[in-house]
């Protein structure tokens, strides 16, 4: 199995520009989430789905949108591109309902928007 | 709201000596707790986690945590820390049995001297 993985691991905007992470994951996990991770700041959770069709917004939604159309696939676009979305981008999955369930992590995006 | 903190920012080590991270959370009710780790470049993966019974947890790498109702704490330890422990550890807690978001707090930047 390869896990949790995303696409692609490294990209430089220009302010305004768009662009669409892709995080896939072969585990047949309902949850997913797509996180930030900035110096200091732990990870910050964006959007989460608990099932194929379903979003919800996380701690820091604005300027980020998402799909899951697939129950493996899990997408994270950004329709205009802010210095301040520079950041590690990091997808998650989960089984599914259970709090007691870790999340499996995959290996990251580093944007750049300058 | 839930929160996660985490005492330590940054920690320096010399190898076997001994080692613990404080984390203390804010939750009314059942918490399933969390640490994982980040090696550099690579992504988190979970070192243990707690969500019932005994709440002394141990992990891989002969890490191991003690949950403590009362102080709302789940501190990490280690007896003997190896240069190859240098990483970044994260406390993470999803509330509720149920729980579908989980919280991470800032994180503490291990580093170990060979």
């Amino acid at each position: 199995n390869a896990g949790v993985t995303q696409t692609p691991k490294f990209r430089v905007l220009k302010t305004g520009q768009s662009m669409t992470l892709l995080c896939a994951q072969d585990m047949n996990h309902e949850y997913m989430y797509w996180y930030r991770q900035d110096p200091g700041m732990g990870l910050r959770l964006i959007h989460y789905s608990v099932g194929e069709g379903t979003t919800a917004k996380g701690e820091v939604p604005d300027g980020y949108n998402v799909s899951r159309l697939k129950k493996q696939n899990f997408l994270l676009g950004l329709e205009s591109a802010a210095p301040s979305q520079t950041s590690v981008y990091f997808c998650a999955s989960r089984p599914g309902q259970g709090g007691f369930y870790e999340q499996y992590f995959g290996p990251g995006t580093r944007l750049t928007v300058t | 709201a839930q929160s996660v903190s985490q005492h330590n920012h940054h920690v320096i080590l010399s190898e076997a000596a001994s080692l613990e991270l404080g984390c203390n959370y804010s939750y009314g009710g059942t918490v399933n707790l969390f640490w994982y780790v980040q090696y550099p470049g690579q992504h988190l993966q979970l070192l243990l986690k707690y969500f019932s019974g005994d709440p002394l947890v141990k992990g891989i790498k002969g890490f191991e945590a003690e949950f403590i109702k009362s102080k709302f704490s789940f501190n990490l330890r280690k007896p003997s820390v190896q240069w190859s422990d240098t990483a970044e550890y994260f406390c993470a807690v999803t509330g509720g049995a149920g729980g579908f978001k989980t919280i991470f707090g800032a994180g503490t930047r291990l580093f170990v001297k060979a």
